[in-house]
This record gives structure tokens, sequence and C-alpha cells, in this order.
């Protein structure tokens, strides 16, 4: 299995701001799913995106994939003090499990 | 409909004691993985298991650590003989399939004395 790489490690943005991460990866995928982990918990699911799908909306969240570029962004739009968080990306491959990078820290102050 | 749930959710062992997490995961689901998380680092795999069966456990050190699934029960992961080295938050997750988004319990934090 292969991880994906969030980029930047660290966001600090005003509320109502949007934020806006990557992830870039390696290898083929059959999907990419992204997760949050506030303080102390556990990771949550956000979105899972198939190869074939190019962007794909959940609230205030939409998510692209570019699998030509081997890359995937995730908006926040309308950022609220609550988003702060640590966002993952990682991989979907049959048979395997999820692989994790360090994440990208999300403060967001009001 | 309840989430994953790990017990304890805080864990305190002296070097050389046993320590036993416990993992259930979410009805209906048959998958359970087990991740490691150091400080400031992203979750590491360290086991994939379906009732009664281990798929993947190349995450996991070969000494020390095992991990199981009953047919009935929750998934357990042991480990043995802690060192302060094991000092992690350890979390579970479920999935009703193989490559399906999988739900994290809150994780469970070990402190070796």
């Amino acid at each position: 299995s292969q991880q994906g790489e969030e980029d930047p490690q660290a966001l600090s943005i005003q509320e109502g701001e949007n934020a806006t991460m990557n992830c870039s990866y390696k290898t083929s995928i059959n999907n990419l799913q992204w997760y949050r982990q506030n303080s102390g918990r556990g990771l949550v699911h956000l979105i899972l995106i198939r190869s074939n799908e190019r962007e794909k909306h959940s609230g205030r969240l939409r998510v692209t994939l570019d699998t030509s570029k081997k890359s995937s962004s995730l908006l926040i739009t309308a950022s609220r003090a609550a988003d702060t968080a640590s966002y993952f990306c990682s991989l979907g491959q049959a048979g395997t499990a999820l692989i994790f990078g360090k994440g990208t820290t999300l403060s967001v102050s009001s | 409909n309840a989430g994953v749930m790990q017990n304890p959710r805080h864990l305190v062992r002296r070097r050389g004691q046993e320590a036993r997490l416990r993992c259930s995961p979410m009805k209906g689901h048959s998958h359970v993985y087990w991740y490691r998380q150091l400080p400031e680092e992203g979750l590491k795999f360290m086991v994939y298991l379906q009732k009664e069966n281990i798929i993947d456990e190349s995450g996991m050190p070969k000494e020390r650590f095992s991990a199981e699934f009953p047919k009935e029960g929750p998934s357990i992961l042991r480990i043995q003989q802690v060192v302060r080295g094991d000092s992690a938050a350890y979390f579970c997750a479920s999935s009703k399939g193989e490559v399906q988004p999988q739900h994290f319990g809150d994780g469970t934090r070990l402190s070796i004395l």
C-alpha cells in the first residue's frame, strides 16, 4: 500500500475563510478518502471519491481528484472554529488497509 | 446505531506487564483494523482482521503483539511485556467490506510507566 502526502502540514485561517489542502500520491488507486481527526478523538470519514470521479461535494466540503496528476484537494468553504482539526487523505486499494500520512493541521480562529 | 466502541479509553501499565485493548465494531461490520498513532504522527496500520481470520498483519511487530477477532465478542489487541516505546494511542476501525469507508473508535491511550 502507498500513502498520500498532505500539503500544507499546517494551515491557519480566520472564520469565514476557505481552507484548501492537498494530497499527492504515487500509485494507482480505486478511491481516495478524506478523514478528519479532532484532538483526542478517532478519525471521522468525510468523503470517498472514486477514481472515475472528478469532483464530489458534501455540505461545505468539496473534493477534487485528478488522476493524471495523482493529486486530490479538499476545500472547506466558510470555515468555522469547529473545523479546527487534522485532516488526512488515504488511498483505497482492494484488499488493503488504509495508509495515512502526517496530515494537515487546520486552525480556524474566530 | 452505536459506533465503534473501544475500551478502555486510557490504560496505564508498568514495563513488563500485559496490555489488552478491546474493540467492538459497528453493527453489521465484519472487517476490523487496528492502527497506532504516536504524538504528532498519522495513524500507522497494524493489523486487519475478519471474523476469526487475520487478513494482513504486516504492520504489527512480530514479537509481543497479537490480535484476534473471535466469532463472538470484541476484537482484542494484546501486547505482552510492554515497553516504554509501546506508549501510543491505539485506534480500531471497522467497515462493511474491503474497500469501504472505515469507521473509527476514539482510541485507547496506552501509557507505560
